[in-house]
């Protein structure tokens, strides 16, 4: 099972709002991965949690709060949102290994497609 | 930083067809592994293969089989008889190893036509 869930599928916020998006995985993975993907863009990278330590914050603007409560979980809190932040958000897991000759597949959830009005 | 190049912004090709994706990279790690990802209009990123840098031999699932030129740092999509679900986003992406972030490239658009 390669399953990574997204609630909600859906958002639509206003610049004043304080929202939260989710992301689970019950495959074991102990990284995990937000990325935002603007229409007809690539995805670029956000942040970053392995072991449930933040290890890579892309220089995000702080009204981007990540959070990840424990293995299977990660959140990420949004406030004071511009409408240049609409776009898909992408969740994805890896099994999060340091080294070694597999490489470390990230599996992706069907995103939340965030709109701020 | 690492940098990927997809320089053919959409293809077109008949069902049953042969079709060949490129893709460049340019880095400076010696240990890497390079992916092909697929995005169909849901817009669910999937997984359609993945290489070793450190391997020679060319990854290949089912119909999808790359061509890796590592002293090149070119790494092709090749899909044999190309089917209508085939139609996607198709994104080259990089990554240096462990918990690390993707870079991809800028995505060439496939469409396959009945």
């Amino acid at each position: 099972d390669t399953e990574v869930t997204q609630t909600p599928k859906h958002l639509v916020m206003g610049m004043t709002n304080k929202k939260s998006l989710k992301c689970e995985q019950h495959m074991g993975h102990r990284a995990m991965y937000w990325y935002k993907q603007k229409a007809k863009k690539p995805p670029e990278l956000m942040f970053v949690y392995s072991y449930e330590k933040l290890s890579i914050n892309e220089s995000v603007p702080s009204r981007f709060s990540p959070e990840c409560p424990n293995s299977s979980l990660l959140n990420l809190h949004l406030h004071a949102l511009q409408p240049e932040d609409s776009a898909l958000y992408l969740c994805a897991s890896s099994q999060g290994q340091s080294s070694g000759r597999v490489p470390d597949t990230q599996y992706f959830g069907p995103g939340t497609r965030l709109t701020v009005l | 930083a690492q940098t990927v190049t997809q320089s053919q912004p959409e293809m077109s090709v008949q069902e049953a067809e042969t079709v060949t994706l490129s893709c460049t990279y340019d880095t400076s790690e010696n240990n890497y592994y390079l992916f092909w990802y697929k995005q169909p209009p849901s817009r669910q990123m999937i997984l359609v293969i993945r290489q070793e840098a450190y391997k020679q031999q060319n990854a290949t699932e089912n119909r999808f089989s790359v061509n890796f030129q590592k002293a090149a740092k070119s790494f092709s999509l090749k899909i044999s008889d190309s089917q209508l679900g085939d139609t996607a986003m198709y994104f080259c992406a990089f990554m240096r190893g462990g918990a690390d972030g993707l870079t991809f490239g800028k995505g060439t658009h496939l469409i396959i036509q009945p």
